[in-house]
Formats: structure tokens, C-alpha cells, sequence
């Protein structure tokens, strides 16, 4: 198994450009998530997938759209990119998205690192 | 909202030397709590998930307790090696979200 997987590892905008981060996984997990990580700020989520077909929003989602048509897949587009949004964005995945007592842990990929000019 | 404070920032051993590491929650009504270790540039590796139910988990040279009430974790590392050096990240699940705190970097001299 690959794991998580992202694309790319660095990419540099400009200012109001669009693009899509990547993000897979081949290990038929449900629960699949993206997090921004920023020095002295630590991870924060932005959005999340219990399942194909179904998301939501995490703690800062402003600026970022999703959606999960397969299982395997979590892109993350920039509608329009800001200089607010130079960081390090993780993925994650799942197996499942149980209750109280899961002991699911999560699997993070590589990381892509964005600079916005 | 559920905030996760690690303390200390950084920390600096010798070789061979026993260390504690901190993580504070403000909101014990938590899922379970993890440990994670970061290497620089890399992403995450899980070490330990404490479901909210249990008080330690032990895996290797690591314990990891968890006292719900009183909002804290601590991760013991037994004769730390050099290979230790990395941050490290604890995160509390609560209902659909992970939230983390900010890491502590550990550096491990020879």
C-alpha cells in the first residue's frame, strides 16, 4: 500500500490564482480530513469527509473548497489564493469514523507546502 | 472551543536521560487523545491513542497517561536516544474533529 498520498510536495502562487491540492489513499478508508499547519499555530482542520459523497467543515474552511466523489480521493481546491494561505497542508485518512470508543488512528501524507506571493 | 496547549515548546536532553513531555486539554469531554511524532518536513506518525475510558497505554519505551478530569496527557520516553529527536504533537478527538496543540521539539544529544 502507497498510504496517503499528496501532490504536489511544493507549489508557489500568486496572488488570486486558483489551484488544487491532491490527496489520496488506497487503504478503502472513510474518514479522510486536511489541516493546515503554521508555525506556533499547530494543526487546524479545514475540511472533513466521513464518506463518499459527504463533507464538512472543519475549524478554518474560508477560502477552501471540497468534495469526495470516490472513496480514495480528498482534493483541496484554493478558489482564490492569498498570501494568508502560505502554509503546509496535511492529509489524513481513516479507516472508520466511530463513536466514542474507536481507537482509529489517523494516517497523515507527506504534506505540500504552498507559498502564496 | 477545545483548546490543546503543549508545554514545554523545546527541550534539550543528553542521551540515556528519562523525559516527560505535556499536553493540556480545556474540554474533558474528549473521544480519545493521541500522540504523534513529526520528523522536520515530514508528516505524521502515530505513537499512542488513549481512548477517553483508559488511563495509559504503553508501547515500547513510551507511556502515554491521560487524567480526563483534570485535562492532561503526559508521554514518558525511557532512555531517550538520538533518534528520538523530533516534535511531537498531542491531539484530542472530539465528536468529528481532531484539535492539536502546538508541539514540543525534542532534541536528543549524543
Amino acid at each position: 500500500n502507497a498510504g496517503v498520498t499528496q501532490t504536489p510536495k511544493f507549489q508557489v502562487l500568486k496572488t488570486g490564482q486558483s489551484m488544487t491540492l491532491q490527496c489520496a489513499q488506497d487503504m478503502n478508508h472513510e474518514y479522510m480530513s486536511w489541516y493546515r499547519q503554521d508555525p506556533g499555530m499547530g494543526l487546524r482542520l479545514i475540511h472533513y469527509s466521513v464518506g463518499a459523497g459527504i463533507t464538512d467543515q472543519g475549524e478554518v474552511p474560508n477560502g477552501y473548497n471540497v468534495s469526495r466523489s470516490t472513496t480514495e480521493d480528498f482534493p483541496l481546491r484554493l478558489l482564490s489564493a492569498a498570501p494568508s494561505q502560505t502554509s503546509v497542508y496535511f492529509c489524513a485518512s481513516s479507516p472508520t469514523w466511530g463513536g466514542r470508543g474507536s481507537t482509529d488512528t489517523q494516517y497523515f501524507g507527506p504534506g505540500t507546502r504552498l507559498t502564496v506571493l | 472551543k477545545q483548546e490543546v496547549t503543549q508545554i514545554p515548546a523545546a527541550l534539550s536532553v543528553p542521551e540515556g536521560e528519562n523525559l516527560v513531555l505535556n499536553c493540556s486539554f480545556t474540554d474533558s469531554a474528549i473521544y480519545n487523545l493521541q500522540w504523534f511524532r513529526q520528523d522536520p518536513g515530514k508528516g505524521l506518525t502515530s505513537l499512542l491513542l488513549i481512548q477517553s475510558s483508559q488511563r495509559e497505554q504503553t508501547s515500547g519505551r513510551l507511556n502515554a497517561s491521560l487524567d480526563k478530569s483534570s485535562g492532561r496527557s503526559t508521554l514518558y520516553i525511557a532512555a531517550s536516544q538520538p533518534g528520538d529527536s523530533a516534535t511531537y504533537l498531542c491531539a484530542v478527538r472530539g465528536g468529528n474533529q481532531f484539535y492539536f496543540g502546538t508541539g514540543t521539539s525534542l532534541t536528543v544529544i549524543p
